[in-house]
């Protein structure tokens, strides 16, 4: 099955730098890679995603990037603000109609 | 517009106890999942529902039983509750042939 990786576990930054979330996964029949963001004591919400046809992906502040032949992808958040702290979730899928596995998530810490 | 609708928020069991945790959704989406979060392992997937009347398991399905009640409802029954499953649960939904999932905001349980 899919498994995916995702690094840092935790990432502090200044605000108004950049953070930079990593993810590999291993099943290259894998087409869609969404990123989720779990603010303290809430579910988590999708904030981006990318398909497998497409290389990057912008919103604003936030990037999305994908390289399928090395099978990782990439979150950029730029400009950070305090309210870009939370725990994101990158995931992977190969079924059409939405079974995820998901990266064990990434706290992103933004100091004033 | 609720979205995705989790009860109860809190809980605390003794263990061998039993208890239903609740999700209903009103976006009118086919599938539904269950998710446990654990520290450093992200989400992982308990059981789902790509449609109303079937269900079937996750990564991690033993110690839980679910019921697609109706379109609307999908609900997880812990029979005997052990230590092992204290955890944060999420429910989530999505449309059919859809890959966006949508969060509840989660049930914290604590077994003693």
């Amino acid at each position: 099955g899919e498994n995916v990786e995702q690094h840092p576990s935790t990432l502090s930054v200044q605000e108004g730098d950049s953070a930079v979330i990593k993810c590999t996964y291993s099943d290259s029949a894998s087409n869609y890679f969404p990123w989720y963001k779990q603010e303290l004591g809430k579910g988590p919400q999708l904030i981006i995603d990318i398909r497998s046809n497409v290389g990057e992906k912008k919103d604003q502040r936030i990037a999305v990037t994908l390289n399928k032949t090395a099978k990782h992808f990439s979150l950029h958040i730029t400009e950070t603000q305090p309210e870009d702290s939370a725990v994101y979730f990158c995931a992977a899928i190969t079924d059409s109609w939405g079974k995820f596995q998901f990266g064990a998530g990434t706290q992103v810490v933004v100091t004033p | 517009n609720a979205g995705v609708t989790q009860t109860p928020k809190f809980q605390v069991l003794k263990t061998g106890q039993s208890m239903t945790l609740q999700c209903a959704q009103d976006m009118n989406h086919n599938s539904m999942y269950w998710y446990r979060q654990d520290p450093g392992m992200g989400l992982r997937l308990i059981y789902y529902s790509a449609s109303e009347g079937t269900t079937d398991k996750g990564e991690v399905p033993n110690g839980y039983n679910v019921s697609r009640l109706n379109k609307r409802e999908f609900s997880l029954r812990l029979e005997s509750a052990a230590p092992s499953q204290t955890s944060v649960y999420f429910c989530a939904s999505s449309e059919k042939d859809r890959v966006i999932q949508y969060f509840g905001a989660g049930t914290r349980l604590s077994v003693l």
